[in-house]
């Protein structure tokens, strides 16, 4: 059964700081690797798709790498803002295109 | 505007009674799923389908059944209601393995 581990659970930086949140998974047989964001009360939002053949995606200020033979995964955010505040979810997608979660990492950007 | 809508956004229910959410997706997706969210639990699936008449179960299906007559709407019941089953409850879909997720905006259910 695959499982999925974030780390750390909850991170607080000051704006304009870089930072890296952390996803492993125990089973590497994976299509891909997805990252959502989660704002409170709401529902996720996709930020990046990584496929098993690939190594990283980028949008904007964010990157997502892919280690499948390590079963980890990172999603970096340059120049953080307030408005980055949000809780990072990151999953796995399995057979059926299941996702396995992680309990995310909630992550404050303060002023 | 695409995407996924549930409905209701919100309900409470009392122990016993019986309810179904409802999922409908407009991007013609092949597959849609049901979760739940709990605090410190993350996400778990009850079902899924991969297709129109098609259901199968996932991590948490008790207590649960689903629905797929027509390939856009994925309906959720509850036939007897538990205070366990108190939980953000969100619908998602995909259209192949290799794409992403869509995710609805979620319904909160309060079970009394």
């Amino acid at each position: 059964k695959q499982e999925v581990t974030q780390i750390p659970a909850a991170l607080s930086v000051p704006e304009g700081e870089n930072l890296v949140l952390n996803c492993s998974f125990t089973d590497s047989a994976i299509y891909n690797l997805q990252w959502f964001r989660q704002d409170p009360g709401k529902g996720l939002t996709s930020l990046l798709l990584i496929q098993s053949s690939q190594r990283e995606q980028t949008s904007g200020r964010l990157n997502a790498s892919l280690d499948k033979s390590s079963g980890r995964s990172t999603l970096y955010i340059a120049a953080s803002q307030p408005g980055d505040s949000a809780t990072y979810l990151c999953a796995s997608t399995g057979t059926a295109s299941k996702l396995t979660f992680g309990t995310g990492t909630r992550l404050q950007v303060t002023l | 505007n695409a995407g996924v809508t549930q409905t209701p956004k919100f309900r409470v229910l009392k122990t016993g009674q019986s309810m179904t959410l409802l999922c409908a997706q407009d991007m013609n997706h092949e597959y849609m799923y049901w979760y739940r969210q709990d605090p410190g639990m993350g996400l778990r699936l009850i079902h899924y389908s991969v297709g129109e008449g098609t259901t199968a179960k996932g991590e948490v299906p008790d207590g649960y059944n689903v629905s797929r007559l027509k390939k856009q709407n994925f309906l959720l019941g509850l036939e007897s209601a538990a205070p366990s089953q108190t939980s953000v409850y969100f619908c998602a879909s995909s259209s192949a393995i290799f794409y992403g997720y869509t995710f609805g905006s979620g319904t909160r259910l309060t079970v009394v």
